[in-house]
């Protein structure tokens, strides 16, 4: 079945450092690529998407490509704030369906240091 | 902007008992969900709801589940007889069903289920 796999954390980096999270996935269709975030004490927030391949989406500085060739979806940030400290988590979901789940991948605790 | 509420925020019950989560979706939308992430392990899919009915579950959601509409506001998860491992934080989804499977799934804060 459809899967989601990310790099596992935690991540720890200093204020205005470059921050990758590796995320590959597996899916027999044409999946939506999604980051959602979960900050502590909240509940899951979209942070970005993509539905096709080559599609770049962004928000609040970060970005991710939809790398159908590579079947990836790197969550990438130029310069990460103490504020961006929270779980990440890559999902995708079946691009047909209106009425598809969301498969998530294990999440990525980011943890930023001022 | 409109958003995705639930209550309670957290809820301790003993083992065999029902508990009723409530969710209240965003009021245009056609697609309701739950998840549950037990600590520390990834978030699952439950069930999906449309048009007063069932569109897809997981293995997860056995015969101790249930999922209701009762009016048009509120989106109901019940657990029947409540086991230890369904301690987890449960989160309700809306989206608003436009064709194509682009939809964006809007979630709730989530209701922290503790089962003693």
């Amino acid at each position: 079945g459809d899967s989601v796999t990310q790099m596992e954390g935690p991540v720890t980096l200093s204020e205005e450092a470059f921050l990758t999270i590796n995320c590959t996935y597996t899916a027999t269709g044409y999946p939506s690529l999604f980051w959602y975030v979960q900050y502590p004490g909240e509940g899951l927030q979209l942070l970005l998407k993509a539905t096709k391949a080559d599609d770049k989406g962004s928000n609040k500085g970060f970005e991710a490509t939809y790398r159908k060739e590579t079947t990836s979806f790197h969550l990438e940030k130029g310069s990460v704030q103490v504020s961006d400290s929270a779980v990440y988590f890559c999902a995708l979901s079946d691009l047909y369906s209106s009425a598809s789940k969301i498969i998530f991948g294990s999440g990525t605790r980011l943890s930023i240091r001022p | 902007e409109p958003e995705v509420t639930q209550t309670p925020s957290h809820q301790v019950t003993q083992m065999g008992q029902e508990v009723i989560l409530r969710c209240v979706p965003i009021s245009n939308h056609l697609y309701f969900y739950w998840y549950r992430q037990i600590l520390g392990q990834k978030v699952e899919f439950l069930v999906s709801f449309y048009n007063n009915e069932i569109s897809e579950k997981s293995e997860i959601f056995d015969d101790q589940f249930s999922v209701e509409r009762p009016d048009g506001s509120n989106f109901t998860l019940k657990i029947r007889s409540t086991k230890l491992e369904d301690s987890a934080m449960y989160f309700c989804a809306s989206s608003p069903g436009r064709l194509g499977g682009t939809d964006t799934q809007y979630f709730g804060p989530g209701t922290r289920l503790t089962v003693l």
